[in-house]
């Protein structure tokens, strides 16, 4: 079946500098779902992207659907310790919703 | 709060024994997933129902797992003889067709 594979699995970064996590299908998307998991907490819903070549942005979070719906990113900047977590990314192609390990993000002050 | 809800929120059982958590899914919500994750890992798919009817199991999931969704509405995830390896987060979500998942905050199980 579909998979998407997100790369890294891991990321430490210092505070203040950038992070990019980046999901990839070997077949068309129809859309692309992020979550974020904070350490203890739930999965939080972030953001969906429907449109070949879209780019949504909240605040320091910029997420691009690429141009063949088939990859996408999720990038910070100027990460801060509150952006420690674990970051998901979805398709909504199958009616399941299947998780990866996701790519978890560590912020040293 | 018009959120996904889970109860309980922790449970703890003896080996053996079996256990029940509820979920109630944003009302107008028609999908609802089951997951159970572990310490370090991503939810792991469990079952999904559109309404009423349950479209797929996994076929990791053994048959002392059973989830209902009787009205299409809330849902039950049962465990029977529940063993230590079933220890873990147990998440519910819901959404609209093909949209994005909602979570509830979990049933944390541990199995003693």
């Amino acid at each position: 079946g579909q998979q998407v594979m997100q790369i890294p699995q891991y990321q430490h970064v210092q505070e203040g500098e950038d992070f990019t996590t980046y999901c990839n299908s070997s077949t068309t998307l129809s859309n692309i779902q992020w979550y974020k998991q904070r350490p203890g907490g739930h999965p939080v819903f972030l953001i969906q992207l429907v449109k070949s070549g879209e780019v949504k942005k909240q605040k320091r979070l910029t997420f691009q659907f690429g141009e063949a719906k088939k990859n996408s990113s999720l990038h910070i900047t100027a990460t801060q310790t509150t952006d420690v977590g674990t970051y998901f990314c979805n398709s909504g192609n199958t009616g399941k919703l299947i998780f990866g390990q996701g790519t978890t993000l560590q912020v040293k002050p | 709060d018009t959120g996904v809800s889970q109860d309980p929120r922790h449970k703890i059982t003896k080996r053996g024994q079996n256990v029940t958590f509820r979920c109630d899914p944003i009302s107008e919500h028609n999908r609802l997933y089951w997951y159970r994750q572990t310490l370090g890992q991503g939810p792991e798919f469990l079952t999904y129902f559109q309404n009423e009817a349950q479209l797929e199991k996994s076929r990791l999931l053994s048959d002392r797992f059973s989830a209902e969704r009787p009205k299409g509405s809330f849902s039950t995830l049962e465990i029977q003889r529940t063993e230590q390896g079933d220890s873990a987060m147990y998440l519910c979500a819901s959404s609209p067709s093909r949209g994005p998942a909602f979570f509830g905050q979990g049933t944390r199980l541990t199995v003693v």
